[in-house]
């Protein structure tokens, strides 16, 4: 079975300033992928960014970036130039391939961003 | 396109009620999906559909049941609702198809804005 965990139940940050989240998984497969979802005060899931295992290019998207370490199991999301609106709980998630669209999510991270 | 969309956005039951949480997707998606969400411990999968007509079990199915009705449409029932059912509940759709080396892939996942539960 698959699991992933997030060390970190609380974060603050400056806004302007960069911040980090950690996850961290356990799996026996070699193909998954792995996401970071946004869960704002407003409830909505939003995807952020998705890192497909078999590829060992970190994935960017605008201010987020990832550091991907497959063999550590290791999967963090940066938040550059951090801004008010990044104020959100944020979810580490897994899905194995083949995929059946099932994903397993991690406890959360509760970030928020301060003036 | 309204995406997923759930009704209803909050409701509260009494112990032993039932209800049904109704889910919709205009993204003609063939999965579909069911999770709750509680403090501290993220989201957990109750059901999916993998396609039309199919069903399975997730992480945590005891206490619910689900009805594919049809390509749109995931509802999720709670035969007797207990306390230990409080919770938001998310329904999500998303696409399953044919990625590389002949594994099935899956595009993003879409959420509906969920439904808070309480069971008194």
């Amino acid at each position: 079975a698959q699991t992933v965990t997030q060390s970190q139940p609380e974060m603050s940050v400056q806004e302007a300033e960069t911040v980090t989240l950690s996850c961290t998984y356990d799996t026996s497969e070699s193909n998954y992928y792995l996401f970071w979802y946004k869960q704002p005060p407003s409830r909505q899931m939003i995807l952020v960014i998705r890192q497909e295992a078999y590829k060992q290019q970190n994935a960017t998207e605008n201010r987020f970036s990832v550091n991907f370490q497959k063999a550590a199991k290791s999967f963090s999301l940066k938040i550059s130039d951090s801004q008010l609106g990044d104020t959100a709980m944020y979810f580490c998630a897994f899905m194995k391939l083949p995929a059946t669209g099932k994903l397993i999510f991690g406890q959360g991270t509760e970030l928020s961003v301060k003036p | 396109n309204a995406g997923v969309t759930q009704t209803p956005k909050f409701q509260v039951l009494k112990t032993g009620q039932s209800m049904t949480l109704q889910c919709a997707q205009d993204m003609n998606h063939n999965s579909m999906y069911w999770y709750r969400q509680d403090p501290g411990m993220g989201l957990r999968l109750i059901y999916y559909s993998a396609s039309e007509g199919t069903t399975d079990k997730g992480e945590v199915p005891n206490g619910y049941n689900v009805s594919r009705l049809n390509k749109r449409e995931f509802s999720l029932r709670l035969e007797s609702a207990a306390p230990s059912q409080t919770s938001v509940y998310f329904c999500a759709s998303s696409e399953i198809y044919a990625g590389l080396w002949g594994m099935t892939a899956n595009n993003e996942q879409f959420f509906g804005p969920g439904t808070r539960l309480t069971v008194l």
